[in-house]
């Protein structure tokens, strides 16, 4: 079990450079998520797949996030155009389906830090 | 909207004890408890479901006030490796929203040698 992997660990860049980070969840996960966290806050929810279906984006996400996930397995989020508001630590997390949505625990991994400049 | 955690942040010496609370303005359906340590992933501790349920990890146990809308994370005899920030997260439990994990700002604890 290799756990929920992302890459790259962190990202430097100035702002109005687009930036995509990547997410490899936990190979028998079906559904996959985006967070933000920003210091001293808990994670914020962005948006989250199941399989390749992306079903649902906070209003956080502004038209220049984008978050894929082709063919069900990893997940893509790029940032256009971006600002120094954007530095942040994304985090993904990755679950089994479970029967009671309640029940749904989430595993995430180590995140990427952005430092925008 | 998000879940309430208090206090936000706590000092203790090993072997003492704590006392993490969450609470929330919504009706809570389970509650989820992580730790991260600085630069690591949020770890999952341990998952409560019923009201009045109570569930342990080693000497680090919770307890889920269904009515109260409350859990508390209770930390015994506290080990240098509890130090790290906890939180708590619930689900959103919307007709239109299976996915949405809120999270508490969190509580930093320390444990001092």
């Amino acid at each position: 079990d290799t756990g929920v992997s992302q890459n790259p660990r962190h990202k430097i860049t100035k702002r109005g450079q687009n930036v995509t980070f990547r997410c490899d969840p936990i190979s028998e996960h079906n559904r996959l998520y985006w967070y933000r966290q920003t210091l001293g806050q808990g994670p914020e929810f962005l948006t989250y797949f199941q399989n390749e279906a992306q079903l649902e984006k906070s209003r956080l996400l502004s038209d220049r996030f984008s978050a894929e996930r082709p063919k069900g397995s990893f997940s893509t989020l790029e940032i256009q155009r971006t600002e120094q508001g954007d530095s942040a630590m994304y985090l993904c997390a990755s679950s089994a389906l479970a029967g009671e949505r309640a029940k749904n625990i989430q595993y995430f991994g180590a995140g990427t830090r952005l430092s925008v400049l | 909207q998000q879940p309430v955690q208090s206090p936000q942040a706590v000092i203790l010496r090993e072997g003492e004890d704590a006392v993490i609370n969450c609470s929330s303005s919504k009706a809570l359906y389970s509650v989820h408890w992580y730790r991260q340590k600085h630069g690591e992933a949020p770890v999952f501790l341990m998952i409560l479901l019923k009201g009045g349920e109570q569930k342990g990890h080693e000497k680090i146990s919770a307890s889920f006030n269904e009515k109260k809308q409350q859990s508390s994370l209770y930390l015994t005899a506290s080990q240098l490796s509890y130090s790290g920030t906890y939180f708590c997260g619930s689900y959103v439990m919307t007709t239109d929203s299976w996915g949405k994990l809120q999270f508490g700002a969190g509580t930093q604890v320390v444990v001092t040698p």
